[in-house]
């Protein structure tokens, strides 16, 4: 069974930095490009980064070019935002979601966790 | 950026109503439009993919169509467990993009 468990969230000061992971079992990890996608509070979605499997590519939306990085360990199957910089919009529900091989829809999700600027 | 325009942004239906959400693209994405399913505290769920594709496990009352700039969801009789609010993604180029949503409300 596919899971991915989000992890790492908390609160936080304006300027403070944070590193979120996600923990992946249930497939084999490295063949997949894994992404970051946001919520803030009673808000829509947000696509932050993705990162192929092999690393190779990496992505980032504008609001967050510059300030996150994403990363991930293929031997550990997780994934990782290092999250710098941080402002009050930063604030949302973080979510690791797996993209598919063929229409890359995301179709297996983390649970979400909650990082708080403030 | 790829905008996606989804509309209505809420709707009141009640069970057994058929309803339609309709997403615009700002160019050409072929197929690669998805719709999402988010119930309140829950990360979202994939209903369709690549416009039209019902994911597995999905009751077919769902359907999806489109080509290009325009795409729908239909849900045909609606279920007490279809209120929710669904996202509408482009997975054409990045940065992948969503619609700000639709809320459907019981009526």
């Amino acid at each position: 069974e596919v899971q991915l468990v989000d992890s790492g969230g908390d609160l936080v000061k304006p300027g403070g930095s944070l590193r979120l992971s996600c923990a992946a079992s249930g497939f084999t990890f490295s063949s997949y490009t894994l992404n970051w996608v946001r919520q803030a509070p009673g808000k829509g979605l947000e696509w932050v980064s993705c990162i192929s499997g092999s690393s190779a590519y990496v992505y980032y939306a504008g609001s967050v070019r510059g300030r996150f990085t994403i990363s991930r360990d293929n031997a550990k199957n997780s994934l990782y935002l290092q999250m710098n910089s941080l402002r009050a919009e930063d604030t949302a529900v973080y979510y690791c979601a797996r993209e598919s091989l063929d229409s890359r829809e995301f179709d297996y999700w983390g649970q979400g966790t909650l990082v708080t600027v403030s | 950026d790829i905008q996606m325009t989804q509309s209505p942004s809420s709707l009141s239906a009640s069970v057994g109503d058929s309803v339609t959400i309709t997403c615009r693209a700002s160019q050409s994405i072929t197929t690669y439009l998805n719709w999402y399913q988010q119930k309140p505290g829950k990360a979202p769920k994939v209903l369709i993919y690549a416009a039209s594709t019902l994911q597995s496990g999905v009751p077919s009352r769902f359907s999806g169509s489109g080509f290009g700039i325009d795409f729908t969801l239909t849900i045909s009789s609606l279920q007490p467990e279809d209120f929710a609010t669904y996202y509408c993604q482009q997975s054409y180029s990045t940065p992948w993009t969503f619609g700000r949503g639709t809320k459907v409300e019981i009526k």
